[in-house]
C-alpha cells in the first residue's frame, strides 16, 4: 500500500468505446503523473501534472486526455483507443516536482488497459 | 536524452542465492531510485540512493555518481523477490523532476 490507488485494476475496452482511469493520492502531495508500460517497454511519462496545472504532455495523442481537478485526483479519459494503446497505465504521485533531486514519486497499482 | 540501461535483462536464481544487479546511465543526474515491480504490477520503492551506499534488510543499493552507475545487491534471495527491478534517473527540466526509467531486470527465483 503506497498510498496512491488506482481504478478500475482492470478494463477491456472496444476502440469506440469511452472510458476513464482513475488515480487517488491520500499523501497530501502536490504533483501527479501518469504513466504507460507497454510490453518489453521501459516506462515511458505521459503527462505531469504540478498543483493541478499540466506542465508536461509528452507528444501523447489526443486519445489520451488528462484531467486533474484538484492535487489529490487524476483522471485519463480514454476514446477512439487503438489495440497498440493495451498497455499497464500507471499513476505516480511525489511532494513538489520543482524541488530537484529531494522527493521520490509513488506509484499506484496501475489500470492494465486491454483493447479490442 | 539520458540512456538508461540495466543488466542483466534477465536473472533465475535458487533460493538462498545473492545476485548484483547493474545500472549504467549516459549522464550527470540529480538522483537515483531503484523500484521493485511485483507480479501485479505494483512498484515499490526500494532505495532513493543518488550516491553512496545504503542497506534495507537483505537489500542493499551503491551509487557511484561520477562512474555513472548503480548497483541493487539481493542476498540470500527468496521466491518473493521475483519480479522486475527497475533503475530510474531522476533529472530536472522544464521546472519539474523527471524519472527515466530503465528496460528492467527480470528476475525469477526458484524454489
Amino acid at each position: 500500500e503506497t498510498g496512491v490507488t488506482q481504478t478500475p485494476r482492470h478494463l477491456v475496452m472496444g476502440m469506440t468505446n469511452k472510458k476513464s482511469l482513475k488515480c487517488e493520492q491520500h499523501l497530501g502531495h502536490n504533483a501527479m503523473y501518469w504513466y504507460k508500460q507497454s510490453a518489453k517497454k521501459p516506462l515511458e511519462l505521459m503527462f505531469v501534472y504540478n498543483f493541478k496545472e499540466q506542465t508536461e504532455n509528452n507528444s501523447v495523442p489526443s486519445r489520451f486526455s488528462p484531467e486533474c481537478p484538484n492535487s489529490s485526483h487524476l483522471f485519463l479519459h480514454l476514446h477512439t483507443l487503438q489495440p497498440e494503446d493495451s498497455a499497464l497505465y500507471l499513476c505516480a504521485s511525489s511532494q513538489d516536482p520543482r524541488t530537484s533531486g529531494k522527493e521520490t514519486q509513488y506509484f499506484g497499482p496501475g489500470t492494465r488497459l486491454l483493447v479490442l | 536524452g539520458i540512456q538508461v540501461e540495466q543488466s542483466p535483462p534477465d536473472l533465475i536464481l535458487q533460493e538462498g542465492a545473492n545476485s548484483t544487479l547493474r545500472c549504467n546511465f549516459s549522464d550527470s543526474v540529480n538522483n537515483l531510485q531503484w523500484f521493485h515491480q511485483n507480479p501485479w504490477g505494483q512498484l515499490i520503492n526500494l532505495f532513493y540512493i543518488p550516491s553512496g551506499t545504503k542497506q534495507n534488510g537483505r537489500l542493499s543499493a551503491t551509487t557511484v555518481a561520477t562512474e555513472r552507475y548503480s548497483l541493487l545487491y539481493i542476498s540470500s534471495s527468496q521466491t518473493t523477490d521475483s519480479g522486475v527491478y527497475f533503475c530510474a534517473v531522476e533529472t530536472f527540466s522544464g521546472g519539474y523532476n523527471k524519472l527515466i526509467f530503465g528496460a528492467g531486470t527480470r528476475l525469477a527465483v526458484h524454489p
